[in-house]
C-alpha cells in the first residue's frame, strides 16, 4: 500500500460544485502539503501544514481551503469550482531536516481534476 | 523571495550518452536544500537526489549526480548513461532552511522534459 494515498484519483465536475480532495498517510510525518501542477508552471503550493494546529497558506491558496483533521490527514476543498483549477492536485508529506533526514517531500500518486 | 529556474523546457538524449539538466536559484538565506525529482508519464513524484547548501561534495545516487555550484547558484542534474526510462519530467526544487529549520517548503521549477532516444 502507498505511504501517501490520494482519493479520488480523478474527478470530473461542473462549475460552482463543492469538492474535496482527501490525503492520508502513514508515514508518521507532521508536516503535510498540497500542490497543484499545470503544464509548463510546475507544482505550485497551495497550504501546507505542520502539526494539526498549524495550517499556512501558500503561494496559490485563493478558491481554496484546507482541513487538518488528523496528523495523518490533510483534506483540501474547492467550495465553488471553476475551470481554471482543473489541474492536477498533489498531496505531500515531510519530516523535519534532521541528521537522518533531508527533507524531502513524499507524494501522494495524485489526483487529477477537471472542471467542466 | 526564493526562486527556481529551469530554461530547458525539453531535451534530446540519445541513450548511453549522459545529459546535464540545468537549474539555477535565488535565496538570500545563507541555509538551503536543493532536490531533484523525476516525474514518468504515469505521473508519480519520484525523489531523485538532495543537496545541501553547506554539503562541500556533490551529491550523487547511482547514474544521478548533482552539478552544485554555489557561486552561481546552480544546482545541475547529471544523468550517466542514459537508459530509456529515464525519459520523463525532471523538477528542481529549493528548501530554505530558515532560522532552526522551521520552513521546509519546497519551491519547485517550471520541469524539462527530457526524451532519450534509442
Amino acid at each position: 500500500d502507498a505511504d501517501v494515498t490520494q482519493t479520488p484519483r480523478n474527478r470530473i465536475t461542473k462549475t460552482g460544485k463543492r469538492i474535496m480532495l482527501e490525503c492520508s498517510q502513514t508515514k508518521g510525518h507532521d508536516r503535510m502539503y498540497w500542490y497543484r501542477q499545470d503544464p509548463g508552471l510546475g507544482l505550485r503550493l497551495i497550504y501546507y501544514s505542520f502539526d494539526v494546529k498549524d495550517i499556512n497558506k501558500g503561494e496559490i491558496s485563493d478558491g481554496y481551503s484546507v482541513s487538518r483533521q488528523a496528523q495523518a490527514k490533510f483534506s483540501l476543498s474547492l467550495e465553488s469550482a471553476i475551470p481554471n483549477q482543473t489541474a492536477l492536485y498533489f498531496c505531500a508529506t515531510s519530516d523535519l531536516p534532521s541528521g537522518s533526514s533531508d527533507g524531502e517531500l513524499f507524494f501522494g500518486e495524485g489526483s487529477r481534476l477537471t472542471v467542466l | 523571495a526564493q526562486k527556481i529556474t529551469q530554461t530547458q523546457p525539453g531535451m534530446f538524449v540519445q541513450e548511453k550518452e549522459a545529459v546535464t539538466l540545468d537549474c539555477t536559484y535565488d535565496t538570500s538565506d545563507p541555509s538551503y536544500g536543493l532536490f531533484w525529482y523525476k516525474q514518468p508519464s504515469s505521473g508519480e513524484m519520484i525523489f531523485l537526489i538532495y543537496q545541501g547548501s553547506y554539503d562541500q561534495q556533490n551529491a550523487t545516487e547511482g547514474r544521478y549526480s548533482l552539478n552544485f555550484q554555489k557561486a552561481r547558484k546552480s544546482a545541475n542534474l547529471v544523468i550517466s548513461a542514459s537508459q530509456l526510462g529515464d525519459s520523463a519530467m525532471y523538477f528542481c526544487a529549493m528548501r530554505e532552511l530558515g532560522y532552526g529549520g522551521a520552513t521546509n517548503k519546497l519551491i519547485f521549477g517550471t520541469g524539462t522534459l527530457l526524451a532519450v532516444q534509442p
